[in-house]
């Protein structure tokens, strides 16, 4: 079946501009996860779903990232007041349910901030 | 919240050798861990995980060892082949919540 998939694959913006990024998760994962990777870096965990709700919006860098997830599936990043800071990849996982289970990663975003 | 460190940050062997990586962590409620393999350019691919009531778990050529007692856990990779060389990511889990590593940098020289 499909696995997790990221959408723009590449996105360059003007700082200042908002950009949304999309995550469509394996069908039936009720949990979904958001990371930021920036160059030669670890994964930095931003976010995670289970369904529709997020219950820890703490490890969001700042007020300017916001996530949401809408039917159980689909989730949107938004970057709000783009910096040159958030240049990264941002990933997305997702697993059968939150916890102890296997994430399967999508493919990422690389966000380019000019 | 939990903190993660992986050592070493870079790590060549000759093909054949076997490899180590080691991670600690701060929380003593994780009870999840996974290791991720991410070849250039690409995403990162669980190899081998462990639940915090198994202190080691293998899987042909890999192996992962947990040390509650001691809040660290390793990564074994025996006979190495030049495939293996990525980075590998060690990761906590605890509250749903998932801490990474830094990552090893790993190659395998022919």
């Amino acid at each position: 079946g499909a696995g997790v998939s990221q959408s723009p694959s590449n996105k360059v913006t003007e700082k200042g501009k908002d950009v949304e990024l999309r995550c469509d998760p394996i069908s039936g994962h009720t949990a979904l996860y958001w990371y930021r990777q920036s160059l030669g870096q670890g994964l930095e965990f931003l976010i995670y779903f289970q369904g529709n709700s997020a219950p820890d919006k703490s490890g969001l860098p700042s007020d300017r990232f916001s996530a949401e997830r809408t039917g159980g599936s689909v989730s949107t990043l938004t970057i709000q007041r783009t910096q040159q800071e958030d240049s990264a990849v941002y990933l997305c996982a997702s697993s059968e349910r939150a916890g102890r289970e296997t994430q399967y990663f999508g493919p990422g975003t690389r966000l380019l901030v000019l | 919240g939990e903190n993660v460190e992986q050592h070493p940050s870079t790590l060549s062997v000759q093909e054949g050798d076997s490899a180590v990586i080691k991670c600690t962590y701060s929380d003593s409620a994780s009870n999840y861990f996974p290791w991720y393999k991410q070849e250039l350019g690409k995403r990162p691919q669980l190899i081998i995980d462990i639940r915090s009531n198994v202190g080691e778990k293998k899987d042909q050529r890999i192996a992962v060892t947990l040390n509650k007692t001691a809040k660290h856990f390793s990564l074994h990779i025996t006979e190495t082949q030049p495939e293996d060389s990525a980075v590998y990511f060690c990761a906590a889990s605890s509250d749903n919540q998932f801490y990474f590593g830094t990552g090893t940098s790993l190659t395998v020289i022919p």
